[in-house]
């Protein structure tokens, strides 16, 4: 079964430093998300891509981060100059339509600032 | 703003029974909602989509009910096993048009089936 796929599965990162959290979204699927979760805390949602842009973000989605489709099958999250408070697990999600579609997530990549 | 709560926080139960899982949300202008499963440091498994004009949907022995009237949805496992405990949570998609939506969720249901 197709499934998103997530690089790194975790990683360390000293804050102040600039990370980019890889995903692999299921091939037939024209939206890809982000989404985080904070330790202990619900999942939040980052932002929405769709057709090469940002389709909708969160207040949480500030200059500090970005994100691109570099090629056909990677979708890209950059988090500027990490602060210990960005320490969280995201997940990265895709589906094949924005409305009435199952979102399906991948693992997750979690991060920690020290 | 869409507000997600699920009750209760936690529950433990013996092997073989069946059981509810509550999810309830603020906003009524709901898409879909969504319950997914997450089990301990891993990612997020969909386990079934309803869609604002449907009541319920079933997948196996699972079954989801919506009403959206009274912004409640339900989860009802039938002969629980050791290997449905996980912690469950729901998601209500708001839909496109009115500022930043994508999934609201709530912070879950810890669940332990006790063999």
């Amino acid at each position: 079964e197709p499934e998103v796929t997530q690089t790194p599965s975790h990683q360390v990162t000293q804050m102040g430093q600039e990370v980019i959290l890889r995903c692999v979204p299921i091939s037939n699927h024209l939206y890809f998300y982000w989404y985080r979760q904070i330790l202990g805390q619900k999942v939040e949602f980052l932002v929405s891509f769709y057709n090469n842009e940002i389709s909708e973000k969160s207040e949480i989605f500030d200059d500090q981060f970005s994100v691109e489709r570099p090629d056909g099958s990677n979708f890209t999250l950059k988090i500027r100059s990490t602060k210990l408070e960005d320490s969280a697990m995201y997940f990265c999600a895709s589906s094949r339509g924005q409305s009435g579609n199952t979102i399906y997530f991948g693992e997750g990549s979690w991060l920690t600032v020290v | 703003k869409q507000e997600v709560t699920q009750i209760p926080a936690a529950l433990s139960v013996p092997e073989g029974e069946n059981l509810v899982l509550n999810c309830s949300f603020t906003d009524s202008a709901i898409y879909n909602l969504q319950w997914f499963r997450q089990d301990p440091g891993k990612g997020l498994t969909s386990l079934l989509l309803i869609q604002s004009s449907q009541r319920e949907q079933t997948s196996g022995r699972l079954n989801a009910s919506l009403d959206k009237s009274s912004g409640r949805s339900t989860l009802y496992i039938a002969a629980s096993q050791p290997g449905d405990s996980a912690t469950y949570l729901c998601a209500a998609y708001r839909g496109s048009g009115g500022g930043a939506d994508g999934l609201t969720f709530g912070k879950g249901t810890h669940l332990i089936i006790q063999p």
